[in-house]
C-alpha cells in the first residue's frame, strides 16, 4: 500500500520564478494537508483540504502561495516569484477526517531558491 | 504567536538515561496532542498521542505526562538508545471536524553511547 507521493523530491529554482509541487495522498484519505519545515519554524502549517475543498489556509503566505486539489488523488502547492526565503522542504499529509486521525507525511520536496 | 512550544531545543543524554522533552499550549480548546518523531531524511511519523482525558499515556519506553490545568505536557523517553536520537515534535488539535495540527518547533534528541 503506497504511502504519501511526493514530486519532485527536490527542486533548485532561480529567484523570481515558479515552482510548482504535487501531492498524491494515500488512497481513501479525504484530509490532505501542507506543511512546510525549517530548522527555524519547525513545522508550519500552510493549508488543509477536506474531500477536495479548501477548509482553512490561515498559513499560506497570501501573495505568492496557492494551493488546489482538482480531484481526490492530487493536490499541488504552487509558489509564484519564488524567494530566498521560500527555501524548506514542504511535506504533505493525508488523513482521514475527524480529529485525532494520524497524519501519514510524505517524504516532502526540497525546494532551494538560489 | 506560537500555539505550541516546546523545549528544549536540542537535548543530549547519554545511552541508558531517561529524556524529558517538554511541551507548552495556548489554546484551551485543544483536545488531542501527538508526538510526531523525524529521522534525518525521512518523514515525520505519529510515535505516541494523548488526549486530556487522561493524564498519562504509555508505550513502551515512551511515556506523556499531561497536566491540563498548566497546559503543559512531556514526553519521557526511558532508558534511551542511539536510535531514539531524532527531532520530536508536539503537536496539537482542537475537537469538532478540525482536524489541523499544530505543531512545535520541535527538540533535536541525542543519544550517546
Amino acid at each position: 500500500n503506497a504511502g504519501v507521493i511526493q514530486t519532485p523530491r527536490h527542486k533548485v529554482t532561480g529567484k523570481g520564478q515558479e515552482a510548482t509541487l504535487w501531492c498524491e495522498p494515500i488512497s481513501g484519505h479525504s484530509a490532505v494537508f501542507w506543511y512546510r519545515q525549517t530548522i527555524v519554524q519547525g513545522l508550519e502549517f500552510l493549508t488543509y483540504f477536506r474531500n477536495q475543498a479548501p477548509i482553512d489556509d490561515s498559513g499560506m503566505p497570501k501573495e505568492r502561495f496557492s494551493a488546489q486539489m482538482p480531484n481526490q488523488s492530487h493536490s499541488t502547492l504552487k509558489i509564484q516569484s519564488t524567494q530566498p526565503q521560500d527555501s524548506a522542504v514542504y511535506l504533505c499529509a493525508s488523513s482521514l477526517v475527524n480529529s485525532g486521525n494520524t497524519l501519514y507525511f510524505g517524504e516532502g520536496s526540497r525546494l532551494i531558491v538560489v | 504567536q506560537q500555539q505550541v512550544r516546546q523545549s528544549p531545543q536540542s537535548l543530549t543524554v547519554w545511552e541508558g538515561e531517561t529524556a524529558i522533552l517538554n511541551c507548552s499550549y495556548e489554546d484551551s480548546t485543544f483536545d488531542y496532542f501527538p508526538w510526531y518523531r523525524l529521522f534525518p531524511g525521512e518523514s515525520p511519523a505519529l510515535l505516541i498521542a494523548i488526549r486530556p482525558v487522561s493524564n498519562k499515556k504509555e508505550d513502551g519506553r515512551f511515556t506523556i505526562f499531561f497536566n491540563k490545568r498548566e497546559k503543559k505536557l512531556s514526553l519521557h523517553i526511558t532508558d534511551s538508545q542511539p536510535g531514539d536520537s531524532a527531532t520530536y515534535f508536539c503537536a496539537a488539535s482542537d475537537g469538532g471536524s478540525n482536524a489541523k495540527l499544530t505543531f512545535g518547533k520541535g527538540t533535536k534528541l541525542s543519544v550517546k553511547s
